[in-house]
């Protein structure tokens, strides 16, 4: 869904180094989520946020951090990644009221 | 514990033929159901939902079929075509929390 982009598509770093995924969205959503995905298995959420001064750690967050910088900005970071956070990280959307989220392209993610 | 699974990893349909996707779930207290498509190299799409107090939502070719005694959940396509080739999820959720939980997905294959 082009109303929700992520950014880099594509990434490949090392063990140790810090990187940070974006995303943005024109949706005027107040909710905005981090989903990792691994091979054969289903979306797995990492961080969400309902407004901008609000964080909420989901099922699989150790390792990551995540800054809500405004409605429209949602950034995932990998303080020091390691090879098992190789992962497809997809964001998502919610308006408040609604459960339906709108997912983003995707980001891939290499850590060597 | 609370989880959201699939009976089949793999579907393989014969153009034109009619597609059915089995999910189960094992929180009663899920309200909120939701399919989601996912083509090769994109985010998942939304499909359709369904809430707890329908047994049955249809959309443009796809139906959703929600049985809360046994607490399934599929989901049918009809007349499928090569464009319906990708691989599917359900979710779901209870309406206060808003966080979805994710089955581990089955591919579909169109045969031409």
């Amino acid at each position: 869904d082009a109303d929700v982009t992520q950014t880099p598509r594509n990434r490949i770093t090392k063990t140790g180094k810090r990187i940070m995924l974006e995303c943005s969205q024109t949706k005027g959503h107040d909710r905005m989520y981090w989903y990792r995905q691994d091979p054969g298995l289903g979306l797995r959420l990492i961080y969400y946020s309902f407004d901008v001064k609000d964080i909420n750690k989901g099922e699989i967050s150790d390792g990551y951090s995540v800054s809500r910088q405004a409605q429209a900005k949602f950034s995932l970071s990998l303080e020091s990644a390691i090879p098992n956070q190789t992962a497809l990280y997809f964001c998502a959307t919610s308006v408040d009221w609604d459960e339906t989220q709108y997912f983003g392209p995707g980001t891939r993610l290499l850590v060597l | 514990g609370e989880s959201v699974g699939l009976h089949l990893p793999t579907l393989s349909v014969q153009e034109g033929d009619n597609s059915i996707i089995n999910c189960a779930y094992s929180n009663s207290a899920s309200d909120y159901f939701i399919w989601y498509k996912q083509e090769s190299g994109k985010g998942p799409q939304f499909i359709i939902d369904i809430r707890s107090n329908m047994d049955k939502r249809q959309g443009q070719r796809v139906t959703v079929l929600l049985n809360k005694t046994v607490k399934h959940l599929s989901l049918q396509i009809a007349a499928t075509q090569p464009g319906d080739s990708a691989v599917y999820f359900c979710a779901e959720s209870k309406a206060a929390g808003n966080k979805l939980t994710f089955g581990g997905g089955t591919r579909v294959l169109v045969k031409p």
